[in-house]
């Protein structure tokens, strides 16, 4: 079984500043996705970022970006230039790619940490 | 837009009253999801229609079934809810390999919030 840990329950940037969110995540798997989800108060669930684990470089996605150290089960999330629309909580998850069919898809999500972005 | 729609957003219902949540989308992708997330918590799959095979998690109460009578509807059913089942349910699609161009990335309805009295 896959396990995600966000050790920050709760953080805080000022707008505009550069925050890094932390994931850790265990596993025996070698073929798996990684994202970061943003779930904004009261509203929906959306995708940030995805990193698939046989690629190196690390994946970009305009001000958000990924340090990804597979040796270390480590990914982490960058977020830059800060704003106001960032405030949420932000979840880590895991997903092991099995090429059978049914039970492939299935997140791991950390326990998320809540991001407040201060004016 | 494509989207996942759910409804009702918000639902009350009593104790052992049986409820159904409805979750629609138009994105056409094979996959379909339940969460539950619990205040603070993070989301917990419940069962995964992957076309019309449906596979339960392991750890989901029989209380909790699922419907999926077309690809473009799912529904939750909790035969008698309890106190501890009150949550936000999410729905959730993705594709599949050859499906789409980014398959695997789930995609997700603004969820139900349910209440137990």
């Amino acid at each position: 079984a896959q396990t995600v840990t966000q050790s920050q329950p709760e953080m805080s940037v000022q707008e505009a500043e550069t925050v890094t969110l932390s994931c850790t995540y265990d596993t025996s798997e070698s073929n798996y996705y990684l994202f970061w989800y943003k779930q904004p108060p009261s509203r929906q669930m959306i995708l940030v970022i995805r990193q698939e684990a046989y690629k190196q470089q690390n994946a970009t996605e305009n001000r958000f970006s990924v340090n990804f150290q597979k040796a270390a089960k480590s990914f982490s999330l960058k977020i830059s230039d800060s704003q106001l629309g960032d405030t949420a909580m932000y979840f880590c998850a895991f997903m092991k790619i099995a090429y059978s069919g049914a039970g492939s898809y299935q997140l791991t999500f950390g326990k998320g940490t809540k991001l407040s972005v201060i004016p | 837009d494509a989207m996942v729609i759910q409804n009702p957003r918000y639902q009350v219902t009593q104790f052992g009253k049986p409820v159904t949540l409805s979750c629609s989308q138009t994105l056409n992708h094979n996959v379909m999801y339940w969460y539950q997330q619990k205040s603070s918590q993070a989301p917990k799959l419940l069962f995964h229609y992957y076309d019309k095979d449906f596979n339960n998690e392991a750890d989901t109460p029989d209380n909790f079934q699922s419907r999926r009578p077309n690809t473009s509807f799912c529904f939750l059913d909790i035969r008698s809810p309890g106190l501890g089942d009150a949550a936000m349910y999410l729905c959730a699609t993705s594709t599949k390999p050859g499906q789409g161009a980014r398959p695997y990335e789930q995609y997700f309805g603004p969820g139900t919030r349910l209440t137990v009295t």
